[in-house]
C-alpha cells in the first residue's frame, strides 16, 4: 500500500500564484523527499526533510513537516509555466533497510 | 557529472517476450534502485543493488530479476511478458544504500506489450 498520499490529486493556478500540494503517511519515517516529474520522464529530486526537522527551504520551495499529523506540504511560492509537472513525496520509512515509497502524485498545471 | 542514464529508451515487445533494460549509475554511485510506473499503480519499488548485491526487493513475482555489475551499471530482466508489465521503467541512483541517500533518477525506459 502506498505510504505518501498526495492531496489534491490535480491543481490548476495562475503563473505568479502560489501552489501548496500536501502529503500524508502512514508510519513513523526516517525522511520524506519531494520529486517532480515531467510529462513521462524520469523524477527531478526536490527537497528532503529528515524526521527531526520541521522546514526546509530551496529556492522558491518550502517544505514542513508535521510529524504529530504524519503530514507534509510543499509550497510552490510565484509559480511558473514551466512548474507544470508531477509532484510527489516520497518516505522513507523508520525501519531500516526499506525502500522509499512513493504517493501517487499531484498532478500541478501553472497557467500562463 | 553524467547523470543517470537508461537504455534503451523505448521498447515493444510481444506478449511472452523478455525483456533486459540497462541502467548505468552517476559515476561513484554504488546503488541502483529499480522502480515501475503505472498508471494505476504509480510509483513501485522493484529491487536495490548496492556492491553487486541486491539488498531490497518489492512485491513483484519471479519474473522480474536483475542484477549489478562490478562497475555499477544494472540491469534488469523481466521473463514472459504480460500486457500488465506495459510501464515506464526507472532506475535511481545513490552514493549509499537508499534507504540513507537521494536518490537520482534517469529518464526511464518505457515498455510497451504488445
Amino acid at each position: 500500500s502506498q505510504q505518501g498520499e498526495e492531496d489534491p490529486q490535480a491543481l490548476s493556478i495562475q503563473e505568479g500564484e502560489n501552489a501548496t500540494m500536501n502529503c500524508s503517511y502512514k508510519t513513523s519515517i526516517n525522511n520524506l523527499q519531494w520529486y517532480r516529474q515531467n510529462s513521462g520522464r524520469g523524477l527531478v529530486h526536490l527537497i528532503l526533510i529528515r524526521s527531526n526537522e520541521r522546514e526546509k527551504h530551496s529556492g522558491r520551495l518550502r517544505v514542513t513537516l508535521d510529524t504529530s499529523k504524519k503530514s507534509s506540504s510543499l509550497l510552490i511560492t510565484a509559480s511558473r509555466a514551466a512548474d507544470t509537472a508531477s509532484y510527489f513525496c516520497a518516505c522513507h520509512p523508520n525501519s531500516g533497510n526499506t525502500p522509499l515509497v512513493f504517493g501517487k502524485g499531484t498532478r500541478l498545471s501553472v497557467i500562463a | 557529472k553524467a547523470g543517470v542514464t537508461q537504455t534503451p529508451r523505448y521498447l515493444i515487445k510481444t506478449r511472452g517476450q523478455q525483456v533486459t533494460l540497462s541502467c548505468s549509475p552517476i559515476s561513484g554511485h554504488r546503488s541502483v534502485s529499480w522502480y515501475q510506473q503505472t498508471p494505476g499503480q504509480g510509483l513501485q519499488f522493484l529491487f536495490e543493488y548496492f556492491s553487486e548485491t541486491q539488498r531490497n526487493k518489492g512485491n513483484f513475482p519471479g519474473r522480474f530479476s536483475g542484477r549489478q555489475f562490478s562497475n555499477s551499471r544494472s540491469e534488469m530482466n523481466v521473463s514472459t511478458l504480460e500486457l500488465g508489465d506495459s510501464a515506464l521503467y526507472l532506475c535511481a541512483s545513490s552514493l549509499r544504500l537508499a534507504y540513507t541517500d537521494t536518490q537520482y533518477f534517469g529518464p526511464g525506459t518505457r515498455l510497451t506489450v504488445l
